[in-house]
């Protein structure tokens, strides 16, 4: 079956560590993105990458970094440069020659920062 | 002005009554438009598409209206399952496909 996977699902760190979060995709699709979700605000976009060896920052970079060496690939670093780590973390893929311009999701990766 | 506004709830209605959401976008380039759903804890999936002629999927109904810049969510029938947040979702289109999410309605359905 075709989709994406995030690891893992739950994950704890010390504050002053960074962490990587991964997103694996096997959709063939050339677009990827990481959201993160806080309680009362709606999905924001941290970085996005259209395609290998290219990729964008989001409305809410700052803190976080990202690589896009392979389509299949797409992890997230949260550096303790990021003020207020711990939330849920989504990633999505999309093919964006898809004209419906769905977004498929991972299951998402909770942060705990303490 | 929120890009994307709705209402949190939560709206808790009884089963097998119709309900409806509202969610309106300031952005009146806004080229399409989406319900997603998410259940607790859990990542959204794509409800349906939204478009300027409507669409119907079932008990779900979506509406578009460009000329106020709101999209509406109709359930009829409400069953227990549809207890999730519903999002509404708004591309702005452009080189980059960029979407805005609302932060979701709240709907609990009970028996």
């Amino acid at each position: 079956d075709g989709g994406i996977t995030q690891s893992p699902k739950y994950l704890f760190r010390k504050e002053g560590q960074n962490v990587t979060l991964s997103c694996e995709q096997n959709l063939n699709h050339d677009a990827m993105y990481w959201y993160r979700q806080d309680p009362g605000q709606g999905l924001r976009l941290i970085y996005y990458s259209q395609i290998v060896n290219d990729f964008q920052k989001g409305d809410i970079a700052e803190g976080y970094s990202v690589s896009r060496e392979k389509k299949e690939s797409f992890p997230l670093t949260v550096t303790s440069a990021q003020k207020n780590p711990t939330a849920f973390y989504l990633c999505a893929s999309r093919n964006p020659r898809d004209l419906g311009h769905e977004q498929y999701f991972g299951p998402g990766t909770r942060l705990t920062v303490t | 002005r929120k890009e994307v506004e709705q209402d949190p709830g939560p709206f808790n209605v009884p089963e097998g009554a119709t309900v409806a959401f509202n969610c309106t976008y300031s952005n009146s380039a806004s080229q399409s438009f989406f319900w997603y759903r998410q259940d607790c804890r859990k990542e959204p999936k794509l409800l349906m598409s939204v478009y300027s002629s409507g669409n119907e999927d079932g008990r779900f109904t979506a509406q578009l209206n460009r000329a106020s810049q709101y999209i509406s969510l109709l359930i009829r029938d409400s069953k227990l399952s549809d207890s999730a947040t519903y999002l509404c979702v708004v591309n702005r289109g452009g080189g980059y496909q960029k979407v805005t999410f609302g932060i979701g309605t709240k709907l609990q359905v009970i028996p």
